[in-house]
């Protein structure tokens, strides 16, 4: 059964770093597209970020929100996924969702999200 | 804000037609396919909808979507109680070099 699961989450001060990670199971992260999406505390969905299959090189997109602050990669070794978070801002509170294989094709998986909280 | 303008929220009784429209632009609907998402209160998104019409699998032939110009549809058909959840379109953005969501629509059966 695939599986995708985050960790990382937590509470974090304005201005510091956090890095968020996806665990992929029966799921090779690494030949997929693979994204990050976020939902603040009673808002809807946004999509942060997302990198393309190792094979096709290294491409990644981000969210005009995040760019320049977050930092999208894979381990394909570890089959993992990664979201680095600096310069964090209250406004960047949310649950943050792995996904893979989203947006193009019949199916897609998604994770159970981890609570990013940024306050002092 | 998202530039996908979908309505807060539609309504209807058990069995009947509900539609949910996706208002964006020439640089987003207007060039490329749409998905739709079915969102139940703490849980993550759910893929109903790919490709504009195509329906994921499992996924009932209750629902269906459809695209014209630079808008889409969700359409819910013989509404159920399992229904009631929240749903969003999402769409790349040529211009913003991104994936964009609508603004997400509260369904609720009487």
């Amino acid at each position: 059964e695939v599986q995708l699961v985050e960790s990382g989450g937590g509470l974090v001060q304005p201005g510091g770093s956090l890095r968020l990670s996806c665990a992929s199971f029966e799921f090779s992260a690494s030949s997929h597209w693979m994204h990050w999406v976020r939902q603040a505390p009673g808002k809807g969905l946004e999509w942060v970020a997302r990198i393309n299959p190792d094979f096709e090189g290294s491409v990644t997109d981000y969210a005009d929100s995040v760019r320049g602050r977050f930092v999208i990669s894979r381990d394909t070794a570890k089959n993992t996924l990664y979201l680095q978070l600096s310069s964090l801002r209250a406004d960047d509170t949310a649950v943050y969702y792995c996904s893979g294989n989203t947006f193009g094709g019949p199916r897609d998986y998604w994770g159970q999200g981890t609570l990013v909280s940024v306050s002092s | 804000q998202s530039v996908l303008t979908q309505p807060p929220s539609v309504s209807g009784n058990p069995g009947q037609r509900v539609t949910i429209s996706c208002s964006g632009t020439d640089s987003n609907i207007g060039r490329d396919f749409v998905c739709w998402y079915q969102q139940l209160p703490g849980a993550a998104p759910k893929l109903l909808i790919y490709r504009d019409n195509q329906r994921s699998s499992g996924v009932p032939d209750r629902f269906s979507g459809s695209h014209s110009g630079t808008s889409a549809s969700l359409a819910i058909s013989g509404l159920r109680s399992e229904d009631e959840a929240e749903y969003y379109c999402v769409v790349w953005d040529a211009s913003l070099r991104g994936y964009v969501f609508g603004t997400g629509t509260k369904v609720t059966v009487l």
